[in-house]
């Protein structure tokens, strides 16, 4: 099973700052990773996919990175709706996995 | 629009059973794979269970494996989780999960989810 790590845990930023959310897979997953945001009491979002490519709606303020072992989520200028939790799901293999997700919280 | 209503969940027993449905609308659901994934509370997402757009192919998270049973009625555009032996562990939030065409098995479109909660 590949075990993917999320880092930080939880990342504290202010509205208008950049914020860079890290996903790690513990082996080679190629392109084949998502990015989901989920906000208290919603089902997820789909956000990113293929490691880079911005799902139907996200606003370009959201961008992803990476390949392999190393992905990167970038939100340029956190806005107010934008807090939430980050998850990363590869889906080279099965089982797919997602990672335990990283909190961003308002400073 | 693209709508995955699920259904189902409660409380229930160990070692008992639970039958989950997701009603899907909004999109031609006979060629789609689809997907449970759930949300034990305060944790995050698991993946449960897959099923291709003829219901030809399942998967199943290993710990799932022998007890839930995925399938799928075209004709109803619905999506069902048969789940047995249920076991504390597998109370969570159930989401029904729409697998993007042709990008792989991640989840495009996602229901509001059904709680389920085993318990004595």
């Amino acid at each position: 099973e590949i075990v993917m790590t999320h880092s930080p845990a939880t990342l504290s930023v202010s509205p208008g700052e950049r914020a860079t959310l890290s996903c790690r897979a513990s082996q080679s997953v190629s392109s084949n990773l998502a990015w989901y945001q989920q906000k208290p009491g919603q089902a997820p979002r789909l956000l990113i996919y293929g490691a880079s490519t911005r799902a139907t709606g996200i606003p370009d303020r959201f961008s992803g990175s990476g390949s392999e072992t190393e992905f990167t989520l970038t939100i340029s200028s956190v806005q107010s709706e934008d807090f939430a939790v980050y998850y990363c799901q590869q889906y080279n293999n099965w089982p797919l996995t997602f990672g335990g997700g990283t909190k961003v919280e308002i400073k | 629009e693209v709508e995955l209503v699920e259904s189902g969940g409660g409380l229930v027993k160990p070692g008992e059973s639970l039958r989950l449905s997701c009603a899907a609308s909004g999109f031609t659901f006979s060629v789609y794979s689809m997907n449970w994934v759930r949300q034990a509370p305060g944790k995050g997402l698991e993946w449960v269970s897959s099923i291709s757009s003829a219901g030809s192919i399942t998967k199943y998270a290993d710990s799932m494996k022998g007890r839930f049973t995925i399938s799928r009625d075209n004709a109803k555009n619905s999506l069902y989780l048969q789940m047995n032996s249920l076991r504390a562990e597998d109370t969570a939030v159930y989401y029904c999960a729409r697998a993007m065409r042709g990008g792989g098995t991640l989840f495009d479109h996602w229901g509001q989810g059904t709680p389920v909660t085993v318990s004595s």
